[in-house]
């Protein structure tokens, strides 16, 4: 079976421009979740949808990131304008069930970085 | 709230030397999950192992091994006969009674020949 698909797998762009970063979850999970992984901070989770609804964005940083799950194959996370402070590894990850005590599997991440 | 600390900021050996990774948890939830994770210099997150809270019993597959002692709040992770392709960061998670799963910081496994 395929694994969590993320695209870009890098992403260079300079300051003020929209970037978008794509899922698409492993087929037949229902939950799924947008990680931001940093040296100072490690990894933090973002927003977690279930079943196509997104549940708790409390830890999407600011107005400036948002993120969609139109359909059950397909999650976006936007973020307008972009800061050089966004420059991170961002993971996609999905699971069965509520994600409560289902492993997550993780993505190969997309490494932004905003000049 | 919930913690998951991992004191080894780095470990490094010889291969063909044992590694034991150690976590700790903290939570207040009598049901809860707790994993290992992979992440090689790659960059992928991969899957190794899950536990639940009722489930003490340490396993052994193949070269990787897991010892959990809900007494002490530990659950550490073992390489035997560690190998060059064992370096990678090596992260704890724990989830509770909700989805969010807390993680460690991390121990950065660097085996050597």
């Amino acid at each position: 079976d395929a694994g969590v698909i993320q695209s870009p797998r890098h992403e260079v762009t300079e300051m003020g421009q929209e970037v978008t970063l794509r899922c698409k979850p492993i087929s037949g999970h229902n939950s799924l979740f947008w990680y931001r992984q940093t040296m100072m901070r490690g990894l933090e989770l973002l927003i977690y949808f279930n079943n196509n609804v997104p549940i708790d964005d409390s830890g999407m940083p600011e107005d400036r990131f948002s993120a969609k799950m139109p359909n059950a194959s397909f999650s976006t996370l936007k973020i307008q304008p972009s800061e050089p402070r966004d420059s991170a590894v961002y993971f996609c990850a999905s699971s069965r069930g509520q994600g409560f005590n289902q492993p997550q599997h993780f993505g190969d991440g997309t490494r932004l970085s905003i000049l | 709230a919930q913690k998951v600390t991992q004191a080894q900021t780095e470990i490094s050996v010889v291969e063909k030397e044992d590694v034991t990774l150690d976590c700790v948890y903290e939570t207040r939830d009598t049901t809860y999950y707790l994993f290992w994770y992979k992440q090689p210099p790659s960059g992928e997150l991969v899957f190794l192992i899950r536990r639940n809270s009722f489930d003490e019993q340490n396993e052994i597959s193949g070269r990787y091994s897991w010892n959990f002692q809900k007494s002490t709040s530990s659950f550490n992770f073992t390489i035997t006969a560690s190998q060059v392709v064992d370096s990678a960061v090596y992260f704890c998670a724990l989830s509770g009674n909700d989805y969010k799963l807390s993680f460690g910081a991390g121990t950065t496994v660097t085996v050597r020949a």
